[in-house]
């Protein structure tokens, strides 16, 4: 079955730094990789996905992701964070060939400071 | 943009009783999915539904579980006879088919509290 841990459970960064918000990921086959955002009292925002093709993967709100299949990764990214990025962020991955269920990692706070 | 619509915001219910939590997807997706977010823990799938029956179902999703589309645009949950640990956040979710590489559109949940 497939699975994604994000090893932090928190992520503090300054406002203009680069965030870097972390996930693994195990699945039997080939993975579809996909990056949510939930902001207080508000459902789950898709954010970009990985499917086929080149590593890297842009997103919404300037967010990337770079898919390392050696390293079985798929961080987030920002150049430059933004307070207004202070948010959860959940990984999630579905098995390309198994289910369509996804599977959620536990989530990473992500704390903007100006 | 369209949205995935979740009523009520807060549902309070009596340990033992039935609850039905309700969800518009977007009018022209096709698959439908439940996940539920017990405070502080992460979101886990509940079940997903595609064509009026059910596709996938986890271990959470037992005989108290029930869902139904009981008209073309609701798309329900009912918890039978509710138990304590049931308290989290539901969310509906929808997607415009079944391949599993497309998104799923989540609506804002409902946050369901047993006393």
């Amino acid at each position: 079955a497939q699975s994604v841990a994000q090893p932090e459970d928190q992520v503090n960064v300054a406002e203009g730094n680069p965030l870097t918000v972390k996930c693994t990921y195990s699945v039997s086959g080939n993975p579809y990789l996909f990056w949510y955002v939930q902001y207080p009292n508000r459902g789950l925002q898709f954010l970009l996905k990985y499917i086929t093709g080149d590593n890297l993967v842009k997103g919404s709100y300037g967010f990337e992701a770079e898919f390392n299949k050696s390293q079985t990764s798929f961080h987030l990214k920002k150049p430059s964070a933004l307070v207004s990025d202070s948010a959860l962020y959940f990984c999630a991955v579905r098995d390309k060939g198994g289910n369509n269920d996804m599977r959620f990692g536990a989530g990473t706070r992500l704390t903007v400071k100006p | 943009e369209p949205e995935v619509t979740q009523t009520p915001s807060h549902q309070v219910t009596q340990m033992g009783q039935e609850v039905i939590l309700r969800c518009v997807p977007i009018s022209n997706h096709l698959y439908f999915y439940w996940y539920r977010q017990i405070l502080g823990q992460k979101v886990e799938f509940l079940v997903s539904f595609y064509n009026n029956e059910i596709s996938e179902k986890s271990e959470i999703f037992d005989d108290q579980f029930s869902v139904e589309r009981p008209d073309g645009s609701n798309f329900t949950l009912k918890i039978r006879s509710t138990k304590l640990e049931d308290s989290a956040m539901y969310f509906c979710a929808s997607s415009t088919d079944r391949t599993s590489n497309q998104p799923q559109h989540f609506g804002d949940g409902t946050r369901l509290s047993i006393l």
